[in-house]
């Protein structure tokens, strides 16, 4: 139980184009999905919190217009990368919570997008 | 906001030996300190977590412990083989500015486990 699917797993764009990633919880709800990227060798920086039906909260420093989130149901959120630029290049990973009322703490992950932009 | 500070950021120890990994935080409200383990290029995974009114948690050769009034977090793991070698991330769960809660991780402990 508690599987998280992103997808895709890699992919290479053009400077200037847009990508999209999904994040999905196959065997779950999850009210609440986390984005986070991920440098080479470093730790994970939560970009932003999705709650279903509302609009994502962005931590400091994260452009809301440029990495767009949507969460429009339980099991998915999206997460749109526009005008996407070299230093845009990372790994991507999204979690998500399980819904279960007030007590649920546990935060499971997705595999992953590497982004490569070129 | 909350601030997760790990040591050490690198750790070798001999196949058997245990290891141990420590995390201090600075949010006196924070109430949930999972680990995770990430092997290069995959997913984090949830390992073993503990909540703020347990000192002490453990799971086969995997342990966790909590002093609170220290705010301080510390794994363990004993026999050490091979396959834990990975990068392992501890986390602080916390509520943010908007009224929910959000983990602040570690910047990361590097662990090879020489046969």
């Amino acid at each position: 139980g508690a599987v998280v699917s992103q997808h895709p797993s890699w992919v290479i764009c053009k400077s200037g184009t847009s990508v999209k990633i999904e994040c999905r919880s196959l065997d779950f709800q999850a009210t609440t999905m986390f984005w986070y990227r991920q440098f080479p060798k470093q730790s994970l920086m939560l970009m932003a919190t999705s709650n279903e039906g509302s609009k994502a909260t962005y931590e400091q420093g994260v452009e809301k217009d440029k990495f767009l989130i949507n969460h429009a149901s339980l099991t998915l959120s999206t997460l749109t990368v526009t005008s996407a630029h070299p230093e845009d290049s990372s790994f991507y990973i999204c979690s998500a919570r399980p819904h279960r009322g007030a007590a649920s703490y546990e935060q499971y992950f997705g595999p992953g997008t590497r982004l490569t932009v070129t | 906001g909350e601030n997760v500070e790990q040591h050490p950021s690198t750790l070798s120890v001999q196949e058997g030996d245990s290891a141990v990994i420590k995390c201090t935080y600075s949010d006196s409200a924070s109430n949930y300190f999972p680990w995770y383990k990430q092997e290069l290029g995959k997913r984090p995974q949830l390992i073993i977590d503990i909540r703020s009114n347990v000192g002490e948690k453990k799971d086969q050769r995997i342990a966790v412990t909590l002093n609170k009034t220290a705010k301080h977090f510390s794994l363990h793991i004993t026999e050490t083989h091979p396959e834990d070698s990975a990068v392992y991330f501890c986390a602080a769960r916390s509520e943010s500015g908007a009224g929910s809660y959000q983990l602040t991780f570690g910047k990361g402990t590097k662990l090879s486990v020489i046969p």
